[in-house]
């Protein structure tokens, strides 16, 4: 499975702002907005922050935002708060071979 | 509220066999797409296998294909996993994942998979 790209870590101070890449081709992030971001916290079930690039689903705080450039797509989360402290997966629509759907290779978001 | 309820894992020999289960809740579970994700340790996340509503297609990960077999049964809001020849790189968390219309939505907590060689 092709990766999307994301850098391994990231990091911040309480109330700064962290923006993580996410780096596909015209063949997935350029191509669909189904663009996601899950957030993963040790444990518990990996919940979806971002949905079709941009949006968020009901209950995520508008703290987290989506954006896409060409075939990056980026997360920001600003006003870092302790909880944030989780690592974060990008996943795009792909539809090559049996495959629907590929996910980023993962950052580490720290809160210093 | 949407629950995903992961079962089976556990510690298999290399070659075993193990079947997971998802037990789902609080959606309309026949309408909806499943998949099963894994996270192996200190990776990332790794797609397994999809079926669509109603079985009609079943997809899997070339690293799976001819091993596992992924299997619904509706009137129990259950998901399955066949696995079968299991080796050590099968060793992770696999997630039960809802896909939506735009992508993944929902999942489940996991269950943990050893393979022990």
């Amino acid at each position: 499975q092709s990766a999307l790209t994301q850098p391994p870590s990231a990091s911040g101070s309480p109330g700064q702002s962290v923006t993580i890449s996410c780096t596909g081709t015209s063949s997935d992030v350029g191509a669909y907005n189904y663009v996601s971001w899950f957030q993963l916290h040790p444990g518990r079930a990996p919940k979806l922050i971002i949905y079709e690039v941009t949006k968020r689903p009901s209950g995520v705080p508008d703290r987290f935002s989506g954006s896409r450039s060409g075939n990056t797509a980026s997360l920001t989360v600003s006003g870092l708060q302790a909880e944030d402290e989780a690592d974060y997966f990008c996943s795009s629509y792909a539809n090559r071979n049996n495959l629907r759907f590929v996910f980023g290779t993962g950052t580490k978001v720290t809160v210093l | 509220e949407v629950q995903l309820v992961e079962s089976g894992g556990g510690l298999v020999q290399r070659g075993g066999s193990l079947r997971l289960s998802c037990a789902a809740s609080g959606f309309s579970f026949s309408t909806y797409s499943m998949n099963w994700v894994r996270q192996a340790p200190g990776k990332g996340l790794e797609w397994v296998s999809y079926i669509s509503s109603s079985s009609s297609a079943m997809y899997y990960a070339d690293s799976v294909k001819g091993r596992f077999t992924i299997s619904r049964d509706d009137a129990k809001n259950s998901l399955y996993l066949q696995m079968n020849s299991l080796r050590a790189e099968d060793t992770a968390i696999y997630y039960c994942v809802r896909e939506g219309f735009s992508g993944y939505d929902f999942w489940g907590q996991g269950t943990l998979v050893t393979v022990s060689s």
